[in-house]
Parts: structure tokens; sequence; C-alpha cells
């Protein structure tokens, strides 16, 4: 499988514990996002990095929140003292030298925060 | 005001109609515009980019107008695989290009 793929695809959490998300993203792909959905919304940008760069990070974003992408290919995304309101499907998308703006998404992780 | 904004629907079509829906966004500087799809708890995915002189791919038509802000996509002979969620998206040279502002849809149910 070629495309964008995160784990898990699901994680239930009490409030106040800590989770982590992977996303590897498409091998040639220099850019990957961090979105978050929830329902009856568009996707709601969260940071992104090219290459090991984390460029931008949403204003919204919570402190508790922190993304990595070390070595340029795989990222997490950390919450920190998770909070019922982070309940969301969290989706990670990357993009291709020259088309940054043709996002390739993964099939998401679905937070709920007990 | 939100940045991106769109008529959530639902938009019932009867299979084989036409049917067209807006996208309004705020900022006047923007510009690049798309069309993405979303399926039922399925990640988005680009449906086409929206030019400046309008473009078509296949039954699908996307126009801009900038004087008034918004963006169209109009689906000839409605297919029961086109119920879906339509997501505008626009970019700003203010932001980084990774930052690509979603509307939160435009729901379509193609109807037998």
């Amino acid at each position: 499988d070629t495309g964008v793929s995160q784990n898990p695809r699901h994680k239930i959490t009490k409030r106040g514990q800590n989770v982590t998300f992977r996303c590897d993203p498409i091998s040639e792909h220099n850019r990957l996002y961090w979105y978050r959905q929830t329902l009856g919304q568009g996707p709601e940008f969260l940071t992104y990095f090219q290459n090991e760069a984390q460029l931008e990070k949403s204003r919204l974003l919570s402190d508790r929140f922190s993304a990595e992408r070390p070595k340029g290919s795989f990222s997490t995304l950390e919450i920190q003292r998770t909070e019922q309101g982070d309940s969301a499907m969290y989706l990670c998308a990357s993009s291709a030298p020259g088309a940054a703006e043709k996002l390739f998404f993964g099939s998401g992780t679905q937070l709920s925060v007990l | 005001r939100k940045e991106v904004e769109q008529d959530p629907g639902p938009f019932n079509v009867p299979e084989g109609a036409t049917v067209a829906f807006n996208c309004t966004y705020s900022n006047s500087a923007s510009q690049s515009f798309f069309w993405y799809r979303q399926d039922c708890r399925k990640e988005p995915k680009l449906l086409m980019s929206v030019y400046s002189s309008g473009n078509e791919d296949g039954r699908f038509t996307a126009q801009l107008n900038r004087a008034s802000q918004y963006i169209s996509l109009l689906i000839r002979d409605s297919k029961l695989s086109d119920s879906a969620t339509y997501l505008c998206v626009v970019t700003t040279p203010t932001d980084s290009w990774g930052k690509l502002q979603f509307g939160a849809g435009t729901q379509v149910v193609v109807t037998p």
C-alpha cells in the first residue's frame, strides 16, 4: 500500500491521559500535515512539516499538542492531558514537491476521550 | 465570520439531474481554490482544482468569481456514486502553503 498510513485507527482514552498517533506519508512526499475534523465540520489545520522542519503551527493549537517528524519521514502527534474536547478525527496528509496543495490524506485516527 | 463558508445542504438530487452549489471566501487575497470530496467516514480526496477561467472534468464544472469571492461546483448527469460531502478549499498568500482552509462541506445525496 503506497498511500498515507495512520495508526491507530481508533483510540479510546480517559481524560487526563496522554496519547500519541503515528503517520507514515507517501514515501516521496516532502510535506506532511496534521488536521483535525469533528462531525459536520471541515478539516481544521493543526500543523505542517517540510521534511523534518515544522514550518507552521495553528495559533488555535494548545500547548498540550506537539508534533514531530524527526527524520523527515514518519510523524507523530502527541496530545498530553487529554480533554473531552479533543475528541475528533485526526487526519494526516502529505504532498509532493511542486504539488503542495494536492493533499493525500490518510484514513485518520478517531480519538474518543471519556 | 468563517474564512470559507458553504451551504451544508443536503442537496437531494434525482439521478441524472444537475446540481450546483457555491462556496464563499472572505479573504480577497486568496489565490488557489480546490474542491475535495469526502465520502461518509472516509478521508477527503482532491476532486479538482478551480482555475480563473473555469474548468471542467467530465461531468464536473468549477467556476471562480473573484469579484464576488465565491467558487462553484456543478455536477451534470448525477450518479448515485456522486453522493458525498464536497469540501471547498482555499489558500491565501499570507498563509503557509501548507495551510489550506477547508469549508465545512456541502452534502449531496443522489437518489434513484
